[in-house]
Protein backbone atom coordinates (compact mmCIF):
# COMPACT_ATOMS: atom_id res chain seq x y z
CA UNK A 1 0.00 0.00 0.00
CA UNK A 2 1.59 3.04 -1.30
CA UNK A 3 -0.56 5.70 1.21
CA UNK A 4 -2.28 7.56 -1.92
CA UNK A 5 -5.96 6.71 -2.11
CA UNK A 6 -7.71 7.40 -5.50
CA UNK A 7 -11.83 7.04 -5.54
CA UNK A 8 -13.59 5.75 -7.33
CA UNK A 9 -11.70 2.70 -8.35
CA UNK A 10 -13.62 2.12 -11.59
CA UNK A 11 -16.25 4.42 -13.59
CA UNK A 12 -18.40 3.53 -16.48
CA UNK A 13 -20.12 6.72 -18.33
CA UNK A 14 -20.66 7.92 -21.63
CA UNK A 15 -19.71 10.00 -24.55
CA UNK A 16 -20.22 13.44 -23.78
CA UNK A 17 -20.62 13.63 -19.76
CA UNK A 18 -18.22 15.16 -17.06
CA UNK A 19 -16.12 12.72 -14.22
CA UNK A 20 -14.48 14.15 -11.38
CA UNK A 21 -11.49 12.12 -10.13
CA UNK A 22 -10.24 12.58 -6.57
CA UNK A 23 -6.97 11.58 -5.01
CA UNK A 24 -5.61 11.61 -1.73
CA UNK A 25 -1.83 11.76 -1.52
CA UNK A 26 0.32 10.57 1.45
CA UNK A 27 0.18 12.08 4.82
CA UNK A 28 2.75 15.05 4.33
CA UNK A 29 3.40 14.42 0.48
CA UNK A 30 3.07 18.10 -0.76
CA UNK A 31 3.44 17.33 -4.33
CA UNK A 32 0.39 15.10 -6.25
CA UNK A 33 1.10 14.44 -9.66
CA UNK A 34 -1.73 12.98 -12.69
CA UNK A 35 -1.20 10.53 -15.46
CA UNK A 36 -3.28 8.41 -17.97
CA UNK A 37 -2.62 4.99 -19.13
CA UNK A 38 -3.54 3.83 -22.01
CA UNK A 39 -3.36 1.10 -24.55
CA UNK A 40 -2.46 3.47 -27.65
CA UNK A 41 -0.54 6.36 -25.83
CA UNK A 42 1.50 4.06 -22.66
CA UNK A 43 1.64 6.28 -20.29
CA UNK A 44 1.62 10.25 -20.15
CA UNK A 45 2.15 12.84 -17.58
CA UNK A 46 -0.84 15.33 -17.64
CA UNK A 47 -0.22 17.85 -14.51
CA UNK A 48 1.35 18.48 -11.80
CA UNK A 49 0.69 20.45 -8.14
CA UNK A 50 2.69 21.54 -5.26
CA UNK A 51 0.90 22.66 -2.53
CA UNK A 52 -2.32 23.59 -4.13
CA UNK A 53 -0.14 25.24 -6.96
CA UNK A 54 -0.51 24.37 -10.42
CA UNK A 55 3.75 23.88 -11.08
CA UNK A 56 3.35 21.78 -14.67
CA UNK A 57 1.51 20.85 -17.51
CA UNK A 58 2.12 17.81 -19.49
CA UNK A 59 -0.43 16.42 -22.22
CA UNK A 60 -3.51 17.75 -21.08
CA UNK A 61 -6.53 18.18 -22.95
CA UNK A 62 -8.55 22.04 -22.30
CA UNK A 63 -11.51 19.54 -21.36
CA UNK A 64 -9.38 18.58 -18.39
CA UNK A 65 -8.78 20.61 -15.55
CA UNK A 66 -7.40 19.68 -11.95
CA UNK A 67 -7.05 21.19 -8.57
CA UNK A 68 -5.52 20.79 -5.45
CA UNK A 69 -7.19 21.75 -2.26
CA UNK A 70 -5.51 23.30 0.66
CA UNK A 71 -5.86 19.79 3.15
CA UNK A 72 -3.66 18.26 -0.27
CA UNK A 73 -6.20 15.87 -1.88
CA UNK A 74 -6.87 16.62 -5.47
CA UNK A 75 -9.28 16.26 -8.35
CA UNK A 76 -8.92 15.97 -12.04
CA UNK A 77 -12.14 16.50 -13.94
CA UNK A 78 -12.63 14.93 -17.44
CA UNK A 79 -15.67 16.81 -19.10
CA UNK A 80 -17.16 15.97 -22.66
CA UNK A 81 -15.60 13.02 -22.70
CA UNK A 82 -14.90 10.98 -25.67
CA UNK A 83 -14.51 7.22 -26.04
CA UNK A 84 -10.86 7.87 -26.79
CA UNK A 85 -10.28 9.11 -22.72
CA UNK A 86 -11.05 5.46 -21.76
CA UNK A 87 -7.93 4.89 -19.73
CA UNK A 88 -6.66 4.12 -15.94
CA UNK A 89 -5.53 7.67 -14.17
CA UNK A 90 -3.13 7.38 -11.84
CA UNK A 91 -2.51 10.16 -9.35
CA UNK A 92 1.00 9.97 -7.46
CA UNK A 93 2.52 11.82 -4.50
CA UNK A 94 5.87 13.12 -3.32
CA UNK A 95 7.37 15.13 -0.89
CA UNK A 96 9.51 16.85 -3.24
CA UNK A 97 9.23 19.69 -5.84
CA UNK A 98 11.61 17.41 -8.33
CA UNK A 99 9.20 14.44 -8.37
CA UNK A 100 11.72 12.03 -7.45
CA UNK A 101 10.37 9.05 -5.51
CA UNK A 102 6.61 9.25 -6.17
CA UNK A 103 4.51 7.27 -4.99
CA UNK A 104 1.31 6.20 -7.18
CA UNK A 105 -2.37 5.27 -5.84
CA UNK A 106 -4.36 2.72 -7.24
CA UNK A 107 -5.48 4.00 -10.39
CA UNK A 108 -9.25 4.80 -11.66
CA UNK A 109 -10.35 3.29 -14.20
CA UNK A 110 -12.16 4.63 -16.77
CA UNK A 111 -14.46 3.61 -19.40
CA UNK A 112 -16.28 5.75 -21.50
CA UNK A 113 -19.06 4.30 -23.65
CA UNK B 1 12.29 11.86 -31.34
CA UNK B 2 11.33 9.78 -28.45
CA UNK B 3 12.44 11.25 -24.88
CA UNK B 4 12.49 7.62 -23.45
CA UNK B 5 12.96 4.50 -25.61
CA UNK B 6 12.87 1.23 -24.39
CA UNK B 7 14.02 -1.41 -27.14
CA UNK B 8 12.82 -4.63 -25.31
CA UNK B 9 9.25 -5.30 -25.61
CA UNK B 10 9.84 -8.52 -23.65
CA UNK B 11 12.76 -10.36 -21.65
CA UNK B 12 12.88 -13.98 -19.98
CA UNK B 13 15.28 -14.90 -16.98
CA UNK B 14 16.07 -17.09 -15.23
CA UNK B 15 15.71 -17.48 -11.27
CA UNK B 16 18.39 -15.92 -9.55
CA UNK B 17 19.82 -14.74 -12.53
CA UNK B 18 20.32 -11.32 -13.11
CA UNK B 19 18.81 -9.11 -15.30
CA UNK B 20 19.42 -5.86 -17.40
CA UNK B 21 16.42 -3.89 -18.90
CA UNK B 22 17.81 -1.73 -21.54
CA UNK B 23 16.40 2.25 -21.45
CA UNK B 24 18.19 5.14 -23.16
CA UNK B 25 16.95 8.94 -23.50
CA UNK B 26 17.09 12.18 -25.34
CA UNK B 27 17.16 15.58 -23.44
CA UNK B 28 19.05 18.66 -23.76
CA UNK B 29 18.21 19.61 -20.45
CA UNK B 30 21.51 19.51 -17.82
CA UNK B 31 19.44 18.98 -14.89
CA UNK B 32 17.14 16.06 -15.12
CA UNK B 33 16.27 13.06 -13.82
CA UNK B 34 15.55 9.09 -14.32
CA UNK B 35 13.37 6.67 -12.88
CA UNK B 36 11.97 2.80 -13.30
CA UNK B 37 9.30 1.58 -12.64
CA UNK B 38 7.21 -1.82 -11.76
CA UNK B 39 3.81 -2.44 -12.57
CA UNK B 40 2.96 -5.92 -11.77
CA UNK B 41 -0.55 -7.71 -13.51
CA UNK B 42 -2.51 -6.31 -10.86
CA UNK B 43 -1.92 -2.39 -12.03
CA UNK B 44 -0.62 -0.28 -9.43
CA UNK B 45 2.79 1.58 -10.25
CA UNK B 46 5.91 0.77 -7.94
CA UNK B 47 8.87 3.23 -7.84
CA UNK B 48 11.90 1.33 -8.00
CA UNK B 49 14.73 3.62 -7.89
CA UNK B 50 16.16 7.09 -9.32
CA UNK B 51 19.10 8.71 -10.89
CA UNK B 52 19.55 12.41 -11.06
CA UNK B 53 21.88 13.52 -13.82
CA UNK B 54 24.33 15.53 -11.81
CA UNK B 55 24.68 12.22 -9.05
CA UNK B 56 28.09 10.60 -9.66
CA UNK B 57 27.25 6.99 -8.30
CA UNK B 58 25.15 5.08 -9.77
CA UNK B 59 22.03 4.37 -7.92
CA UNK B 60 21.11 1.30 -6.25
CA UNK B 61 18.10 -0.03 -4.02
CA UNK B 62 18.40 -3.28 -2.86
CA UNK B 63 18.35 -5.77 -5.33
CA UNK B 64 18.05 -2.79 -8.32
CA UNK B 65 20.76 -0.84 -9.45
CA UNK B 66 20.81 1.71 -12.25
CA UNK B 67 23.82 1.85 -14.39
CA UNK B 68 23.75 5.57 -15.39
CA UNK B 69 25.74 6.34 -19.10
CA UNK B 70 25.53 9.67 -19.12
CA UNK B 71 27.57 10.57 -22.17
CA UNK B 72 25.63 7.77 -24.53
CA UNK B 73 22.07 8.71 -22.55
CA UNK B 74 21.46 5.35 -21.03
CA UNK B 75 19.90 4.41 -17.86
CA UNK B 76 19.83 0.56 -17.54
CA UNK B 77 18.35 -1.23 -14.62
CA UNK B 78 20.11 -4.16 -13.69
CA UNK B 79 17.87 -6.64 -11.13
CA UNK B 80 19.97 -9.18 -9.35
CA UNK B 81 19.05 -12.61 -8.62
CA UNK B 82 15.89 -12.63 -9.95
CA UNK B 83 12.66 -13.81 -8.04
CA UNK B 84 9.33 -14.92 -9.37
CA UNK B 85 7.86 -11.88 -7.94
CA UNK B 86 9.64 -9.67 -10.36
CA UNK B 87 7.26 -11.01 -13.14
CA UNK B 88 6.10 -7.57 -14.36
CA UNK B 89 5.76 -4.63 -16.69
CA UNK B 90 8.41 -2.20 -15.82
CA UNK B 91 9.13 2.01 -16.92
CA UNK B 92 11.79 3.72 -17.25
CA UNK B 93 10.60 7.24 -17.53
CA UNK B 94 12.41 10.79 -17.13
CA UNK B 95 12.10 14.54 -15.45
CA UNK B 96 13.17 17.36 -17.13
CA UNK B 97 13.65 20.75 -16.84
CA UNK B 98 14.87 22.37 -13.05
CA UNK B 99 12.04 23.73 -12.72
CA UNK B 100 7.73 22.97 -14.39
CA UNK B 101 8.99 19.53 -14.84
CA UNK B 102 7.77 17.59 -17.44
CA UNK B 103 7.86 13.59 -17.43
CA UNK B 104 8.00 10.87 -19.77
CA UNK B 105 7.89 7.07 -19.86
CA UNK B 106 8.98 4.19 -22.43
CA UNK B 107 6.77 1.84 -23.67
CA UNK B 108 7.56 -0.38 -21.14
CA UNK B 109 9.65 -3.78 -20.85
CA UNK B 110 7.98 -7.21 -20.24
CA UNK B 111 9.88 -9.53 -17.83
CA UNK B 112 9.11 -12.78 -16.96
CA UNK B 113 11.14 -15.05 -14.60
CA UNK B 114 11.21 -19.07 -15.33
CA UNK B 115 11.45 -21.09 -12.11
Amino acid sequence: DSGVTQTPKHLITATGQRVTLRCSPRSGDLSVYWYQQSLDQGLQFLIHYYNGEERAKGNILERFSAQQFPDLHSELNLSSLELGDSALYFCASSDNLLGYEQYFGPGTRLTVT
Amino acid sequence: AQKITQTQPGMFVQEKEAVTLDCTYDTSDQSYGLFWYKQPSSGEMIFLIYQGSYDEQNATEGRYSLNFQKARKSANLVISASQLGDSAMYFCAMREGPTGNQFYFGTGTSLTVIP
